[in-house]
């Protein structure tokens, strides 16, 4: 495989489940990021992660919890919630997280909270 | 605050033609770039083309070229020989500074190239 993949593609939960959303780069790159791209909106930048340390976290709620276990995986853990969360949720991967370099990105997750 | 803007929510273009699509940015750092990516219906962002500030020329790849005017502070999209596959909404980004220079993306702009 190569790329940038997401899994799953399209998510259905409860406000009261919890989910983890998964990430998988295949491009030796050392920097992965966590986007949220809600409708009528700008894609919001949420983690940036770095040889697997995390480097930034742009004020996301608690009820989002990244992990990045190693410098091709990331996941995005889902508990309790909102509607307002409904949002195509966009896994990035590049070589360093310099901003020099262009971003690859997987399909997305489409996550629905009813 | 630094950021990217897009004013065209929409664009339509008859296939076959050019068409450029506008993007401007503010920023306060002496060196940085510009990228555009395409996201089709499917929801994945490809990338198009780069730009670095200090590059002499404007960038080309393929159909895509960048018009890029640093004094005003806009690096505008062109799209040359519109296909129907071109057909997806457009995002100009740029990395702004903070512990990681991270891509900060315009609002986009959607494409619908006509038959």
């Amino acid at each position: 495989e190569t790329g940038v993949t997401q899994t799953p593609r399209h998510l259905v939960m409860g406000m009261t489940n919890k989910k983890s959303l998964k990430c998988e780069q295949h491009l030796g790159h050392n920097a992965m990021y966590w986007y949220k791209q809600s409708a009528k909106k700008p894609l919001e930048l949420m983690f940036v992660y770095s040889l697997e340390e995390r480097v930034e976290n742009n004020s996301v709620p608690s009820r989002f919890s990244p992990e990045c276990p190693n410098s091709s995986h990331l996941f995005l853990h889902l508990h309790t919630l909102q509607p307002e969360d409904s949002a195509l949720y966009l896994c990035a991967s590049s070589q360093d997280h310099t901003g020099t370099t262009e971003a690859f990105f997987g399909q997305g997750t489409r996550l629905t909270v009813v | 605050a630094q950021k990217i803007t897009q004013t065209q929510p929409g664009m339509f273009v008859q296939e076959k033609e050019a068409v450029t699509l506008d993007c401007t940015y503010d920023t306060s750092d002496p060196s940085y770039g510009l990228f555009w990516y395409k996201q089709p219906s499917s929801g994945e962002m490809i990338f198009l083309i780069y730009q670095g500030s200090y590059d002499q020329q404007n960038a080309t790849e393929g159909r895509y070229s960048l018009n890029f005017q640093k004094a005003r502070k806009s690096a505008n999209l062109v799209i040359s020989a519109s296909q129907l596959g071109d057909s997806a909404m457009y995002f100009c980004a740029n990395p702004i500074g903070g512990s990681a220079r991270q891509l900060t993306f315009g609002s986009g702009t959607q494409l619908t190239v006509l038959p």
